[in-house]
């Protein structure tokens, strides 16, 4: 079935450096998409979400770029620290009820 | 403190024993799913409610059972567990079903079943 992907698996980057985790989605009628992150021993925390209607949208320190045309979403965190250091998962919404997610990229941040 | 409980958090147990895994939200949120974490496979949906008494599946269902008598709880029931539900798993919830909702996660329960 369709499902959401990343790009890459992991992710290392130096601390102080800006870091951009991708993701594709398939299902072009998706509407929502969320980014979460996932330190060790937790649960998902939601960091940002952005509708289809935007191509971008900005938190703290991370934004959310959305291209439909490729169906591509990215994360982008501004000057990563080494409590940035978990997994990150994107996910869409389809249908309205179900979140899919993608299998996640490790980021680690060195000092 | 707005949160999602599960209990237990760590559970080993032996096939075909049955076992419950609780789930519990303080935000009176309308929405709840269970979701079961495998390394690389990601986050997959077992069974989601959108309200009190309705229930539906998910991406992998078999083997499981929920319930939804209260819109705090949302409990998930293995029958008779096996090996391949060894998992950590994840509740989850959110103010509606709709779309351009936020889920909330609880901090899940690592399954062994032996």
């Amino acid at each position: 079935g369709e499902s959401v992907g990343l790009h890459l698996p992991t992710l290392s980057v130096q601390e102080g450096d800006n870091s951009i985790i991708n993701c594709a989605y398939s299902n072009s009628a998706s509407d929502y998409f969320i980014w979460y992150k996932q330190e060790s021993g937790k649960g998902p925390q939601f960091i940002i979400d952005i509708r289809s209607n935007m191509d971008k949208r900005q938190g703290q320190r991370v934004t959310v770029l959305l291209n439909k045309t490729v169906k591509h979403l990215s994360l982008q965190i501004a000057a990563t620290q080494p409590g940035d250091s978990a997994v990150y998962f994107c996910a869409e919404n389809q249908a309205g009820t179900a979140l899919i997610f993608g299998k996640g990229t490790t980021l680690s941040v060195s000092s | 403190e707005a949160q999602v409980t599960q209990n237990p958090r760590y559970l080993i147990t032996v096939t075909g024993k049955k076992l419950t895994v609780t789930c519990s939200q303080n935000m009176n949120h309308e929405y709840m799913s269970w979701y079961r974490q495998d390394p690389g496979l990601g986050l997959r949906q077992i069974y989601y409610s959108m309200n009190v008494e309705v229930t539906d599946k998910g991406d992998v269902p078999e083997g499981y059972k929920v319930s939804r008598k209260e819109k705090r709880n949302f409990p998930l029931i293995l029958e008779s567990p096996s090996p391949n539900q060894t998992s950590l798993y994840f509740c989850a919830s959110s103010f509606s079903s709709g779309p351009y909702n936020e889920q909330f996660f609880g901090p899940g329960t690592r399954l062994t079943v032996l």
